[in-house]
């Protein structure tokens, strides 16, 4: 049964329209991420939450906004989505006291 | 700054072979070491994890083999097949205060191919 669920799979956007992508997890754990990964690279961290506690990474561009109304649920809002925005957008949660993370199936976004 | 690098940045394998891919890391700090098996269209998933107190964990088929003098770490995968074929990524992760607790950081990648 999958524990991370992103919604949805795939997500064509227009050049400049802003877009939501979302996350549920049915573990219980207060550590959620989200991160961004392009082709052929490694996942590279935009913020995440410890609790209701939001980080931002310091090279997350101010495009990026992370909502999370309650532990289950995750958002990742794109306000103006620009062509270098495509990419598969993952998210990941962690227990408080565990050191393993576990990742959705990703969202991969196409900008058009 | 990449706090973890892997190489090699592709592979390709014949199946029954073993599969080698290697990281190294600089922060002594880090306290948890990943690896991760992705396939494509999908999120990364655990495949097996060490901590420094130990030199060599084994699951099936695949062990990590960790250096703390040197830093490094690898991952071996015996017999090779070719449903391994994925992009596998080390990481590491640390005991940090409060919210740093449990960040990864993750290797560039190794795309790896099993022929079979």
């Amino acid at each position: 049964d999958a524990m991370v669920i992103q919604n949805p799979r795939y997500q064509v956007t227009q050049f400049g329209k802003p877009v939501t992508l979302s996350c549920s997890q049915t573990l219980n754990h207060n550590v959620m991420y989200w991160y961004q990964q392009k082709s052929s690279q490694a996942p590279k961290l935009l913020f995440h939450y410890y609790d209701k506690d939001f980080n931002n990474e310091a090279d997350t561009p101010d495009n990026f906004q992370s909502r999370r109304p309650n532990t289950s649920f995750c958002f990742l809002d794109i306000r103006s989505p620009g062509l270098g925005d495509a990419a598969m957008y993952l998210c990941a949660t962690r227990d408080r006291g565990g050191t393993e993370a576990f990742f959705g199936q990703g969202t991969r976004l196409t900008v058009v | 700054q990449q706090q973890v690098k892997q190489s090699p940045q592709s592979l390709i394998v014949q199946k029954g072979g073993i599969s080698i891919i290697n990281c190294a890391y600089e922060n002594t700090a880090f306290d948890y070491f990943p690896w991760y098996q992705q396939f494509p269209g999908k999120g990364p998933a655990l495949l097996i994890a060490i901590r420094p107190d130990v030199s060599e964990k084994k699951e099936g088929r695949f062990t990590i083999s960790f250096n703390k003098s040197a830093k490094q770490f690898s991952l071996h995968i015996m017999d090779s097949q070719p449903g391994d074929s994925a992009t596998y990524f080390c990481a590491a992760s640390s005991r940090g205060r409060g919210s740093t607790l449990g960040r990864l950081y993750f290797g560039r990648g190794t795309q790896l191919t099993v022929w079979p």
